[in-house]
């Protein structure tokens, strides 16, 4: 069973649109990252956030954490073919360290 | 800045053979860690090491040993490969042990393992 739990698994967009990708869990975290992965690379770190109802922004990407800290999103303004990639979002786990969800693989079309 | 580096890039391995992952890290991180990412599952946590002599299992530690003899390697062993064990391995650092949320993970580009 998946600790966190990421929708929707795919998505394809057109250049141009706006696009949110979710993490929940029943699960309340301390903190929540998340990262993208490219094809044939390991992850990397785009955010971290600590405080419920926080909101981040990074260019054309922001980033909320739940009031109750057990859900995250990531909302893409604008999309570009450069933000192709498969998203992932990560929490703590008690038992297992850092604990990811299973992804959302973003593809935007020129 | 080279950051982790991971070899093989890739290997097929026969079933019932011994294979070793090799991980190496040149930012002098205290936590190294290994998983294994396969479709739909995500990544998972095999084994990690808070600081050089010491390690830990993960989500999914069967079949699967490491060892930390020093801060910059971490090698990932499978003792007698298994077909389940077809998978992308990726290793990871962090400045700190706590392995939380709040550090940051450095991940190396992946080993692609295919056991038959």
């Amino acid at each position: 069973t998946q600790l966190l739990e990421q929708s929707p698994q795919f998505l394809s967009i057109q250049e141009g649109e706006n696009l949110t990708v979710y993490c929940n869990s029943s699960s309340v975290f301390s903190s929540l990252q998340w990262y993208r992965q490219e094809p044939g690379e390991g992850p990397v770190l785009l955010v971290t956030v600590v405080t419920g109802g926080e909101v981040k922004k990074l260019k054309r990407l922001t980033f909320q954490f739940g009031d109750a800290r057990k859900d995250s999103s990531l909302h893409i303004t604008a999309a570009q073919p450069g933000d192709t990639g498969l998203y992932l979002c990560a929490g703590d786990s008690s038992d297992y360290k850092l604990s990811f969800g299973a992804g959302t693989t973003v593809t935007v079309r020129a | 800045i080279a950051g982790i580096t991971q070899a093989p890039t890739s290997q097929i391995l026969a079933a019932g053979r011994r294979m070793t992952l090799r991980c190496t890290q040149d930012m002098r991180h205290n936590a190294m860690y290994w998983y294994r990412q396969d479709l739909g599952l995500g990544l998972r946590l095999i084994h990690y090491s808070n600081t050089a002599g010491t390690t830990g299992k993960g989500e999914v530690p069967d079949g699967y040993s490491v060892s930390r003899a020093n801060t910059d390697d971490f090698p990932l062993t499978l003792a007698s490969a298994v077909p389940s064990q077809t998978s992308v391995y990726f290793c990871a650092s962090s400045d700190s042990p706590s392995g939380s949320a709040s550090d940051t993970q450095y991940f190396g580009p992946g080993t692609r393992l295919t056991v038959l």
